[in-house]
């Protein structure tokens, strides 16, 4: 399995920030995946973050609110923008090594957000 | 739309009792079947499954996939407090090509509680 580091960890923010979610793996990965799962809720994903290129993103999430980068194989950031109270949440940082693994996904610590 | 309904939504039992947790899926291009444990913020990887009939055993928990139902179970033998957690199932599909993974799509999670 791979050692996902998620930070923050968790954070409290005033509405209408924006904040940064990082994401780093210990090993070069194929894929990752950013999901968020709110309040008594389960994880929806949000996007596929690919490298070099743009996030594919699934329906009801977009770019300008969730704008996501992927510089490298073991690095992603999702950044959540102009936040609402709406916007408080887990997210979580997901990984698939697509060639060593039969499709296991592993998760990364998660962020707690609280947005005030 | 691809969907994954586990039950019960919760559950309460005592210790040394036996639990069997149920998730039925509809996805498109199916591959695989994933469950996981979920204790604070991150889903811990338990099992994956992808083809019928054969029983994935790990220490008191073990699983089974009927591609035929489109259902799996998750059993709990001898229950403990530990294993109070949310438990969360999540169907994977192969990308439109068949040739790699595509997103996964995950319930709503059981929640189990194990009194002493």
């Amino acid at each position: 399995s791979a050692v996902i580091s998620q930070k923050p960890s968790r954070d409290i923010c005033q509405r209408g920030t924006s904040l940064t979610i990082q994401c780093q793996v210990d090993s070069q990965v194929t894929m990752m995946f950013w999901y968020r799962q709110q309040p008594g809720q389960s994880l929806t994903l949000i996007a596929t973050a690919n490298q070099g290129s743009e996030a594919t993103y699934e329906s009801g999430f977009v770019i300008d609110k969730f704008p996501i980068s992927r510089p490298n194989l073991t690095f992603s950031t999702l950044t959540v923008s102009n936040m609402s109270p709406e916007d408080s949440s887990i997210y979580l940082c997901s990984v698939l090594h697509q060639v060593i693994s039969s499709g296991e996904a592993f998760f990364g610590q998660g962020t707690r957000l609280t947005v005030v | 739309e691809d969907k994954v309904v586990q039950s019960p939504l919760s559950l309460v039992v005592h210790e040394g009792d036996t639990v069997t947790l149920n998730c039925s899926y509809e996805v498109t291009n199916f591959r695989s079947l994933l469950w996981y444990k979920q204790e604070k913020k991150a889903p811990t990887f338990l099992f994956m499954l992808t083809s019928s009939g054969i029983e994935k055993k790990s220490g008191r928990l073990s699983s089974i996939l009927d591609k035929k139902e489109l259902f799996s179970i998750l059993n709990i033998t001898a229950t403990q407090t530990g294993d109070s957690a949310v438990y969360l199932c999540a169907a994977r599909a192969s990308n439109a090509g068949g040739t790699s993974y595509g997103k996964l799509t995950f319930g709503q999670g059981t929640i189990l509680t194990v009194h002493p």
